[in-house]
């Protein structure tokens, strides 16, 4: 398995402002994936992000609104651009660990956009 | 286009019952089928998992059925508990391919003492 970190745990931020949450991994893993999850809903995959290549994003999610960085094989950071209300969610980071299928969350961020 | 589907969006058994959740998918290029449970203010935990190759998976009270042939499986869980009250999450993924976990909508399980 791989345990995942992510910072910061929540945030409040005003419209039109950028934030960023960070994923960092226990070990080296392959891919992460961000997820979007509005309360009381499923989670939508946003992007998986591989190391040395740009992340790769899911319909109704773009590099510019949601810049993802992949660094490092234990870390990526999500960037939110010009924040909005209704991005107002939590956002997990995954991944899963060696060759495992398996695949684990992050406690999540919980973002508030006023 | 939804992917993978879940019923019903919710359920309540009492304790002791068995709670059947149903999950179906579209893509036969799946080939891994995790079951997550999330409960409140916390993020989803892989709780069982079933590849094709089985038609039932069985964890303690858990146990998953998988048919293949109409791109269905469902969770039972036997002797439901009022911890066993969560949301939960039926994925699907291809390994071969990105990995990716595509999400159901989820079944919100009620158990009531």
């Amino acid at each position: 398995s791989v345990l995942l970190y992510q910072k910061p745990n929540r945030d409040i931020c005003q419209s039109g402002t950028s934030l960023k949450i960070q994923c960092v991994a226990d070990s080296q893993v392959v891919s992460m994936f961000w997820y979007q999850q509005f309360q009381e809903q499923s989670l939508m995959l946003m992007a998986t992000a591989n190391e040395g290549s740009e992340a790769t994003y899911e319909s109704g999610f773009t590099k510019d609104k949601f810049p993802i960085s992949r660094p490092n094989l234990t870390f990526s950071t999500l960037t939110v651009n010009n924040a909005r209300p209704g991005d107002s969610s939590i956002y997990f980071c995954s991944s899963s660990g060696g060759s495992s299928y398996e695949q684990y969350f992050g406690p999540g961020t919980r973002l508030t956009v006023l | 286009q939804q992917q993978v589907r879940q019923s019903p969006q919710s359920l309540t058994v009492w304790e002791g019952e068995t709670a059947i959740l149903n999950c179906s998918y579209e893509d036969s290029t799946f080939d891994y089928f995790p079951w997550y449970w999330q409960f409140p203010r916390e993020s989803p935990a892989l709780l069982i998992a079933i590849r094709p190759v089985s038609n039932k998976k069985e964890d303690g009270r858990f146990t998953i059925f998988f048919n293949k042939r109409e791109k269905k499986l469902s969770l039972h869980i036997t002797d439901s508990q009022p911890g066993d009250s969560a949301t939960y999450f039926c994925a699907a993924t291809n390994q071969g391919g990105s990995a990716k976990l595509i999400f159901g909508e989820g079944t919100k399980l009620t158990v009531s003492s």
